[in-house]
């Protein structure tokens, strides 16, 4: 069926060092994704978003690139600090559609 | 804070009781959403309007719940006769147009005992 995964479910990392989290979805309609940041017991925060147009957008320390023809996103985080570890959640909007599709989530672990 | 904010924060009920949460989107903001996540997974999609007027209900939204929007600002979520299963947090956004990046609320986190 239709579903926006997340290939790992936990994910360490050394302080400073660079993470990778991905994701994989199905649907090709879908025109816009997110990477939401969630900390235990607060909701979801947005973290950076990117269109079916593109293939890569960067914000501060962060860069989501998009590969459409494998239906493929990432998020890449330069530098990771301790308060980078939270659950990372991609987003699938499809067109047409309001509503937000989540993924399962990956864990990231900042180790000092 | 102009950010989503959501009341209460923890609510305890026991099963059968009814309970109501609270949304207050970002002001300028038209829509509104209602998500629900369980613990280790990513928010399910519940209910949205666009202003007062209530557009989409997911399949999970069963008959025990109910979700308004009186005046196109806040929003209140009903679950009546809780069950068990109703545990989780319950998660309100809101965005400025059709397509827009959805902010998310702190969440009220129901327990049923």
């Amino acid at each position: 069926g239709e579903s926006v995964g997340l290939h790992l479910p936990t994910l360490s990392v050394q302080e400073g060092d660079n993470s990778i989290i991905n994701c994989a979805y199905s649907n090709s309609a879908s025109d816009y994704f997110i990477w939401y940041k969630q900390e235990s017991g607060k909701g979801p925060q947005f973290i950076i978003d990117i269109r079916s147009n593109m293939d890569k957008r960067q914000g501060q320390r962060v860069t989501v690139l998009l590969n459409k023809t494998v239906k493929h996103l990432s998020l890449q985080i330069a530098a990771t600090q301790p308060g980078d570890s939270a659950v990372y959640f991609c987003a699938e909007n499809r067109k047409g559609a309001q509503k937000l599709v989540f993924g399962q989530g990956t864990r990231l672990t900042i180790n000092p | 804070d102009t950010g989503v904010s959501q009341d209460p924060r923890h609510k305890i009920t026991k099963r059968g009781q009814n309970v109501t949460f609270r949304c207050d989107p970002i002001s300028e903001h038209n829509r509104l959403y209602w998500y629900r996540q369980t613990l280790g997974q990513g928010p399910e999609f519940l209910t949205y309007f666009q202003n007062e007027a209530q557009l989409e209900k997911s399949r999970l939204l069963s008959d025990r719940f109910s979700a308004e929007r009186p005046k196109g600002s806040f929003s209140t979520l009903e679950i009546q006769r809780t069950e068990q299963g109703d545990s989780a947090m319950y998660l309100c956004a809101s965005s400025l147009d059709k397509g827009g990046e959805q902010y998310f609320g702190p969440g009220t986190r129901l327990t049923v005992t």
